[in-house]
């Protein structure tokens, strides 16, 4: 079975802080594809980057910078400067073959994400 | 290209009533998901059709139903509704979904359903 864990439910700072919305996962596959996705409050959620299991680098896109370990089964998501457009329910996603075969995505139960002015 | 285009966008019903509700994928793809979200539940994967046919389905009760039509556009059916299936009902679509682990998905801003 696959899980997705984000511990966090709320985060709150103040702009131009830094902030980083914790990933753990559980899957048995070794072959896997982690995803981040962004749903401000017009409600639709909007894809922010894919990682497959095989490729553990590190990428950074602008102020976005996430941190994916297999070791510890987590995929960081980190906002440098953080503005108050960021502000948003942030997901993470987990889509792998162990339920026979059919790739459906298992969603956390994402952390909303306050940046005050 | 237009994006997922869902409607209505607000929906309130009354106890044991129907209601549907309507996806337009974005052009070219051929999957089309559901999903239900609640503030106690999360993200839950209702079902995904491809080419006319329900390829994946969560884990809901029969009164939760839908289909897809030969232009890609899907809907989903509640019947008998319940207070409980007051929810943000979100469309995804995808080039291929559930053959594809790696496939992103393209959501809709959802049909936020209240049911009193």
């Amino acid at each position: 079975a696959q899980k997705v864990t984000q511990a966090q439910t709320e985060i709150s700072v103040v702009e131009k802080e830094d902030v980083t919305l914790d990933c753990v996962y559980e899957t048995r596959d070794t072959t896997y594809y982690l995803f981040w996705y962004k749903q401000p409050p017009s409600g639709e959620l909007v894809f922010l980057i894919r990682r497959n299991s095989f490729d553990e680098q590190n990428e950074i896109s602008g102020r976005y910078s996430w941190n994916f370990q297999k070791s510890t089964s987590s995929f960081n998501f980190t906002i440098t400067a953080s503005q108050v457009v960021d502000s948003a329910v942030y997901f993470c996603a987990l889509s792998a073959s162990s339920s026979g075969g059919s790739y459906i995505p298992t969603f956390g139960r994402g952390t909303s994400l306050i940046v005050h002015p | 290209k237009a994006g997922v285009t869902q409607t209505p966008r607000y929906l309130i019903k009354t106890r044991g009533q129907q209601v549907t509700l309507s996806c337009s994928p974005i052009s070219g793809h051929r999957s089309v998901s559901w999903y239900q979200q609640t503030p106690g539940q999360g993200l839950q994967f209702l079902f995904e059709y491809f080419s006319e046919t329900q390829r994946n389905k969560g884990n809901f009760p029969g009164r939760f139903s839908g289909r897809q039509f030969s232009n890609s556009r899907s809907e989903m059916n509640v019947s008998t509704l319940e207070l409980g299936d007051s929810a943000l009902y979100l469309c995804a679509s995808s080039l291929e979904f559930g053959g594809q682990a790696n496939e992103k998905l393209f959501f809709g801003s959802g049909t936020q359903l209240s049911v009193l």
